[in-house]
């Protein structure tokens, strides 16, 4: 089974901060993708990333694919309270289960003002 | 209206009773999911379906029942609810030719089993 795990789970920052959150598994993964879900709602797409050491930004969120396709990070520069949210990675299996996504726990994001 | 729809948002039911929850999605997507969401473990996928006619167990099948008789919806039946099974259920779709697999999500369906 491949499991992805995020860490922090929880992280509360003032605005203006910066920080990282990681994506880590033993297993491969042929792209990973970052959704954000806001309360009440289901998760939204911010980013997938195919490449071993692919990095896409996005305005102040900056992603990075590791070299062996195995883990991720999202950084936010100067983090501001609209970016409060769960965040959630989701690997897409290189070889069995190709339909299927598997989803980290999630990390709880809180930007005080 | 174009999307995605989950019904209902909220429930409240009792051990032992079936319920059923709905996804409707007007996409003509071949590929329909459903999740559920606890804390402390993510989203995790309890059965998807390829195509109408055709489902598949996911990591967390047991206590669930799906049909696709129509390719546009694809219910979730808990046929005798367990208070274990009190969680927020999310319905998914995904273009076949997504090649990104890219997931559209509902807004959720919150179940309580007392």
């Amino acid at each position: 089974t491949q499991l992805l795990e995020q860490s922090p789970q929880f992280l509360s920052i003032q605005e203006g901060e910066n920080l990282t959150v990681y994506c880590n598994s033993s297993s491969v993964f042929s792209s990973l993708q970052w959704y954000r879900q806001e309360p009440g709602e289901g998760p939204v797409l911010l980013v997938t990333v195919v490449t071993g050491g692919e990095v896409k930004k996005l305005k102040r969120l900056t992603f990075q694919f590791g070299d062996a396709r195995k883990d991720s990070s999202l950084h936010i520069t100067a983090a501001q309270p609209g970016d409060t949210g769960l965040y959630l990675c989701a690997g897409r299996g290189a070889i069995q289960g190709a339909q299927k996504l598997v989803f980290g726990q999630g990390t709880r994001l809180t930007i005080n003002p | 209206d174009a999307g995605i729809t989950q019904s209902p948002r909220y429930k409240i039911t009792e051990t032992g009773r079936q319920v059923t929850l709905m996804c409707h999605q007007t996409w003509s997507h071949s590929y329909m999911f459903w999740y559920r969401q606890d804390l402390g473990h993510g989203l995790r996928l309890i059965y998807y379906s390829a195509a109408a006619d055709i489902t598949d167990k996911g990591e967390v099948p047991d206590g669930y029942v799906v049909s696709r008789s129509k390719t546009e919806n694809f219910p979730l039946t808990l046929e005798s609810a367990t208070r274990s099974q009190t969680s927020v259920y999310f319905c998914a779709s995904r273009d076949r030719n997504s090649g990104a697999n890219v997931l559209t999500f509902g807004a959720g369906s919150r179940l309580t089993v007392l």
